[in-house]
Formats: structure tokens, C-alpha cells, sequence
């Protein structure tokens, strides 16, 4: 089983829904991650949390630490979002742990 | 500020061969990650390197070693090369251990290893 779950893997939306991708950790984190990846490489950060919410532009993510779990929203999604989303939670020992990652294609 | 540079960014290997990858962190990060990262795949943990040792080892053979460089540049060797080493090859640097310890991550573009 891995330390970090998340789902769903693949996601295919019309431009403008609204989108949740979610994801389940199973170590004790002091910190987690959403990144971004674009086709051909590239990974960015687009969030760090510890707690709560977190919001920039269109995108906002939450963590519930005492339910192990966050979730990555995208409000008004258009089609330059589309990329690879990955959860990455940073456990207590300084590790990280990646999920497999969300596919997401957002169609015109 | 140039973030995480990469080095090379694709090559292409034949088994057997050995090959390696070079990482600059970004200007004011201590600690360097790599990652193999398979078609498909979420990245996978291959090492963690702070003040020029391993700190930590994820589940990859003996065939994959490191090093870090005062300046705290790093380099991941791969030995011995197999088909299944054929992977996009990350590096990410964050302040963890020294510093602010924020656990911010950034990623060098990668290198595409393929070995044929």
C-alpha cells in the first residue's frame, strides 16, 4: 500500500466545471505539497500546507491533518490546466512521499 | 535566481554502461532529493543528500550511488545500466535541514535517461 493515495487518476472535464482531485497519506507530515506537471517534465509546486486552506488565483487546496487528507480544487477550469496533479506530503523524518498522480485533460 | 539546473537533459545509454546526472540547487537550499520518475508515474525516492552524505535511501539498488559537493551541487550515478533504468530522472532541492527548514520543493526540469 502506498503511504500516499490519491484520486481519482484519471480526469477529463469541460472547460468552466469545477474540479476536486483528492488525496489520502497515511504517515504523520509536517507539511504537504500539490504540484503541477506539465507533459515533458517540469514540476512545480503550487502549494505547501500544514494546515487549513490555501488559495491562489483559481486553484485552492485544503488539508484536514486529523483525517489525513487534502484536496486540490480548480474553480472555472480551462484547458491550460490541464497537466499531471501530484500530492507529495513531507513526513516527519523529512521525506517525501508522492502519490501516482491525477491526469487531467480540460476540454474546450 | 536560476532555481534547480539539470544536467544532461537527455542522453542515451546501452546496457551495461554507466551514466551520470548533475543537479544544481537552488541559490540558498542545502538538501538535494533525486527521483526516478517511469513513464506513468508518480517520482520515486531514490536519495537524499545534506551536508555531502546520504541521509536517507529509498528502495533502489546499490547500482545507484551519489555525491554532494561542498557547494552543495550533487551527482547521481547509475551503474551497470538496464533496460528498466530507462526513467526521467528528478532532482529537487529544499532548505530542510538548514535554513528556515520551510520544506519548500523545487524540481530541476529532469534528465530523460534511455537505455537501449
Amino acid at each position: 500500500k502506498n503511504e500516499v493515495e490519491q484520486s481519482p487518476q484519471n480526469l477529463t472535464a469541460q472547460e468552466g466545471e469545477f474540479i476536486t482531485i483528492n488525496c489520502s497519506y497515511s504517515v504523520g507530515i509536517s507539511a504537504l505539497h500539490w504540484l503541477q506537471q506539465h507533459p515533458g517534465g517540469g514540476i512545480v509546486s503550487l502549494f505547501m500546507l500544514s494546515s487549513g486552506k490555501k488559495k491562489h488565483g483559481r486553484l485552492i487546496a485544503t488539508i484536514n491533518i486529523q483525517e489525513k487528507h487534502s484536496s486540490l480544487h480548480i474553480t472555472a477550469s480551462h484547458p491550460r490546466d490541464s497537466a499531471v496533479y501530484i500530492c507529495a506530503a513531507l513526513n516527519t523524518g523529512n521525506q517525501f512521499y508522492f502519490g501516482t498522480g491525477t491526469s487531467l485533460t480540460v476540454i474546450p | 535566481d536560476a532555481g534547480v539546473t539539470q544536467s544532461p537533459t537527455h542522453l542515451i545509454k546501452t546496457r551495461g554502461q554507466q551514466v551520470t546526472l548533475r543537479c544544481s540547487p537552488k541559490s540558498g537550499h542545502d538538501t538535494v532529493s533525486w527521483y526516478q520518475q517511469a513513464l506513468g508515474q508518480g517520482p520515486q525516492f531514490i536519495f537524499q543528500y545534506y551536508e555531502e552524505e546520504e541521509r536517507q535511501r529509498g528502495n533502489f539498488p546499490d547500482r545507484f550511488s551519489g555525491h554532494q559537493f561542498p557547494n552543495y551541487s550533487s551527482e547521481l550515478n547509475v551503474n551497470a545500466l538496464l533496460l528498466g533504468d530507462s526513467a526521467l530522472y528528478l532532482c529537487a532541492s529544499s532548505p530542510l535541514f538548514g535554513g528556515s527548514g520551510t520544506g519548500e520543493l523545487f524540481f530541476g526540469e529532469g534528465s530523460r535517461l534511455t537505455v537501449l
